[in-house]
């Protein structure tokens, strides 16, 4: 069963304190890897596509990296401005009939100042 | 400014009712999505459309509907038959069916049943 599982579920750091979210995937026919940002009550925002193991994405304080069983996203010296859900989502190839994203359930992540 | 709006924000339905949820979109898009998002689940695809006047099932289609009779509007009722329809409603639009495009998504509308 195609499967995306995002750790850790919740994840409360300093500001300043750098770490890393995870996203693993068991799925056949990967045609890439989404990340995106959701504030609370608000539709989510992209952030990076990765498209082949090896291949690594930055924006500000965050970095994408992409396996062939799972994708980091590596955070940078946060600030509070960063607290937010983080989550995950996997093209899947079939057949070319649909473009279907499937979704973790996200990492909510809690910056203190 | 080009993007995807969503109406209303919130929504209020009683049971046995039937309400229709807005999405228009400026983007050109050809492809159109809606999902529902459930605390502790991960988004959840309703249906889809590639292209207009044509639509397909998503993983939890029972209980709702949709058309597409112009590229800019997409829009979900949910109807009687959804035993659940409490949730965080989100629509999304896509370039093509390239697997290199994004999604990009509205702001959300939340359905609560009363």
């Amino acid at each position: 069963e195609d499967q995306v599982t995002q750790s850790p579920e919740a994840l409360r750091l300093q500001e300043g304190e750098s770490s890393s979210l995870n996203c693993s995937y068991t799925v056949s026919g990967l045609r890439g890897l989404f990340w995106y940002r959701q504030d609370p009550g608000k539709g989510p925002e992209f952030l990076f596509t990765l498209y082949s193991a090896g291949e690594e994405k930055e924006k500000e304080r965050l970095k994408a990296t992409l396996t062939k069983k799972e994708s980091f996203l590596h955070i940078t010296a946060p600030k509070p401005e960063d607290s937010a859900t983080y989550l995950c989502a996997v093209r899947l190839f079939r057949g070319g009939a649909t473009n279907k994203l499937i979704f973790g359930t996200g990492t909510l992540l809690a910056v203190q100042p | 400014d080009g993007g995807i709006t969503q109406s209303p924000k919130y929504l209020f339905r009683k049971e046995g009712q039937n309400v229709t949820l807005s999405c228009e979109q400026n983007l050109n898009h050809d492809a159109m999505y809606w999902y529902r998002q459930d605390p502790g689940q991960g988004l959840r695809l309703i249906y889809y459309s590639q292209i207009v006047n044509d639509f397909q099932k998503g993983d939890i289609a029972e209980g709702y509907s949709v058309s597409r009779e112009k590229k800019e509007s997409f829009p979900l009722t949910v109807t009687s038959a959804q035993k659940n329809p409490t949730a965080f409603y989100l629509c999304a639009s896509e370039a093509g069916t390239s697997d290199y495009n994004e999604q990009f998504f509205g702001p959300g509308t939340r359905l609560t049943v009363l």
